[in-house]
């Protein structure tokens, strides 16, 4: 069974540009969870949608939104860029939307 | 607000010893509380978790404590091998759900 794919895996992009990023869940899972991963914040959560609602929400700028579709899959968008969002950013799914979260390989971002 | 608290930072071990990694958290409502691997240039992968009502689970060689009085729970690896090489994440979450909140991580070296 396929695993949680993200899509793109690398993207380099100018600041003051957007960005839009892809997870496609385990299938059969309803819960998607967005992560910023970086060497100096570790891992932050972004975002957790369940059933196309948001369910909670981590403590980052409104230029960071996302979005799920009736089919599971999840979008994440990050408007106006700069060079501190840099990062790795790491979808993770769940079948109960409550354990056993399982994440993709990630989508590696740099901003210049 | 939510804090996980993890250390050490850096383990260096001797294969077939054993590595024992500690977080603590701040939020008395969390009850779920996975480990993920992470190896070099890879995904986390979960590999052990624990829930508020279990005070220890045990996996193989890895194992995994809570202390609810206390707010921690620790990560028990036995006999060490080289691929245990890898940075390990603790998180807590409350209710379950998609909120993970991420320690900042333990780099382990086991030397062969």
């Amino acid at each position: 069974k396929a695993g949680v794919t993200q899509t793109p895996r690398y993207l380099i992009k100018t600041r003051g540009q957007q960005v839009t990023l892809s997870c496609s869940p385990i299938s059969g899972h309803r819960s998607v969870s967005w992560y910023q991963q970086t060497p100096g914040q570790g891992l932050q959560f972004l975002f957790e949608y369940f059933s196309e609602t948001q369910r909670n929400k981590g403590n980052f700028p409104g230029r960071f939104s996302g979005r799920q579709f009736s089919n599971s899959r999840s979008e994440m968008n990050v408007s106006t860029l700069e060079l501190g969002d840099s990062a790795l950013y790491l979808c993770a799914s769940s079948l109960t939307g409550s354990y056993g979260y399982t994440f993709g390989s990630g989508t590696r971002l740099t901003v210049v | 607000g939510e804090n996980v608290e993890q250390h050490p930072s850096t383990l260096s071990v001797q294969e077939g010893d054993s590595a024992v990694i500690k977080c603590t958290y701040s939020d008395s409502a969390s009850n779920y509380f996975p480990w993920y691997k992470q190896e070099l240039g890879k995904r986390p992968q979960l590999i052990i978790d624990i829930r508020s009502n279990v005070g220890e689970k045990k996996d193989q060689r890895i194992a995994v404590t809570l202390n609810k009085t206390a707010k921690h729970f620790s990560l028990h690896i036995t006999e060490t091998q080289p691929e245990d090489s890898a940075v390990y994440f603790c998180a807590a979450s409350i209710n379950g759900g998609g909120k993970l909140i991420f320690g900042q991580g333990t780099e382990l070296s086991v030397k062969p």
